[in-house]
Formats: structure tokens, sequence, C-alpha cells
């Protein structure tokens, strides 16, 4: 069965610290896909990156990045220097590539709050 | 261009009774996915609809059923509300070639008292 788990359910931190969210997944599929989604309280899911399975690049993209090791089932992301405006829950997800649905199994997610 | 819209925003039903939601995808998808998300938790797949057809399904009981019309807007229905079904609800629309790349509207909360 697949699982996403996000072990980290509250993070404070005071901006400009880093911050690093962990995600754990299982999955007996052989190709797949892992998504990073920020949700701030407007509710509305935004769509931060994903990655599929045979691609173990770590990515960078301004303040954020990402680390993707298969070894330990992990995707990782972490926020550099971070700001008031990172405030959000921050979800994993994971997607089977089997069937070419793109549903979506998300973990628990992580609530951020950064203060000034 | 427009995203994915969903209506209403809120909604506050009473137990027993029958609720449907909208969704209207992103221009040139196809596809729309529907997940419930309750307070505190992860978004949960309910179901997928493709050429107006259900395409897959998650765990969820037969009290929630959905529709897609000819434009690809969809419904979702559930009938005999329960306490637990308080949850935010979220559309995702994608595009067949490109079932991955999915855009989510903003949700509609619903409440049953």
């Amino acid at each position: 069965a697949q699982k996403v788990t996000q072990a980290q359910t509250e993070i404070s931190v005071v901006e400009k610290e880093d911050v690093t969210l962990d995600c754990v997944y299982e999955t007996r599929d052989t190709t797949y896909y892992l998504f990073w989604y920020k949700q701030p309280p407007s509710g509305e899911l935004v769509f931060l990156i994903r990655r599929n399975s045979f691609d173990e690049q770590n990515e960078i993209s301004g303040r954020y990045s990402w680390n993707f090791q298969k070894s330990t089932s992990s995707f990782n992301f972490t926020i550099t220097a971070s700001q008031v405006v990172d405030s959000a829950v921050y979800f994993c997800a994971l997607s089977e590539a089997r069937g070419n649905t793109g549903k979506l199994i998300f973990g628990q997610g992580t609530t951020l709050q950064v203060k000034p | 261009d427009a995203g994915v819209t969903q209506s209403p925003t809120h909604l506050i039903k009473t137990r027993g009774q029958q609720v449907t939601l909208r969704c209207s995808p992103k221009s040139g998808h196809d596809t729309v996915s529907w997940y419930q998300q309750a307070l505190g938790q992860g978004p949960q797949f309910i179901f997928q609809y493709y050429e107006e057809e259900e395409r897959q399904r998650g765990n969820f009981p037969d009290r929630f059923s959905g529709h897609q019309f000819p434009n690809y807007s969809s419904e979702l229905n559930v009938n005999a509300l329960l306490l637990g079904d308080s949850a935010l609800y979220l559309c995702a629309s994608s595009s067949t070639g490109k079932p991955t790349e999915a855009f989510f509207g903003q949700g509609t909360r619903l409440t049953v008292v």
C-alpha cells in the first residue's frame, strides 16, 4: 500500500532561520511521482514541486530546496532564510504512475509558523 | 485564464440532508478529481471523473457520488450527511496527457450540524 508520513505536525521558527520539513513515503511501485504543496489559510493547494522516481537530483528554487533519497524513501523540503509569508501548512504527496490517473496520496501535513 | 473554480465557498447543512458541490476545471483540462480534507488532516482522494465517467474511486461510501458534464465541469453529491462529513472539499483538474500536473481550487468548506 502507498503511504506518506510527515512526522512533524508543527514547526515554529524565527524569521531568517532555515527549516527542513521531513517526508517519508512507502510504495511498491518502481515508477512514481513525489510532490510538495503549500496550503495557505485560504485553503487552496499551491503546487511547489514534482519529482519522478528516476530523478534523484536535488533541486533548488530560490530559497526552496528539495532532497530526494530513494535509499531512505525520503523527500525532504528545506526553506532557507524563512520569511513570515512562508507560514502555511505544507503537504508532501505521492502519485503512482500506474494507471496514469494522477491520484495523489497526501501526508498529514506540517504546519509551519514563521515568527517575525 | 481562470483557474479551477469551486462553488459555493462555504456551506452549512443539517445531518441527513443532501449537498451538491460544483467545480469548473481550468481551461484545457478534461479530468476532475475530488478530495476531502478533514480538519488537521491531509486531503483524501474521493474519486476522479474523465469523459463523464468515474475512472477511479477512493475509500468512500456510496453516499458520495459525482457527475461530469460535457463541458468537463463536475459535481460532487453527498447524501444522508453525517457530522463526520464536515470538511474542506477540494477539486483538482488536469489534462489526460499530463495527469500529474493538477491544479486545485480554493475548496468548499462544508459544515454539517
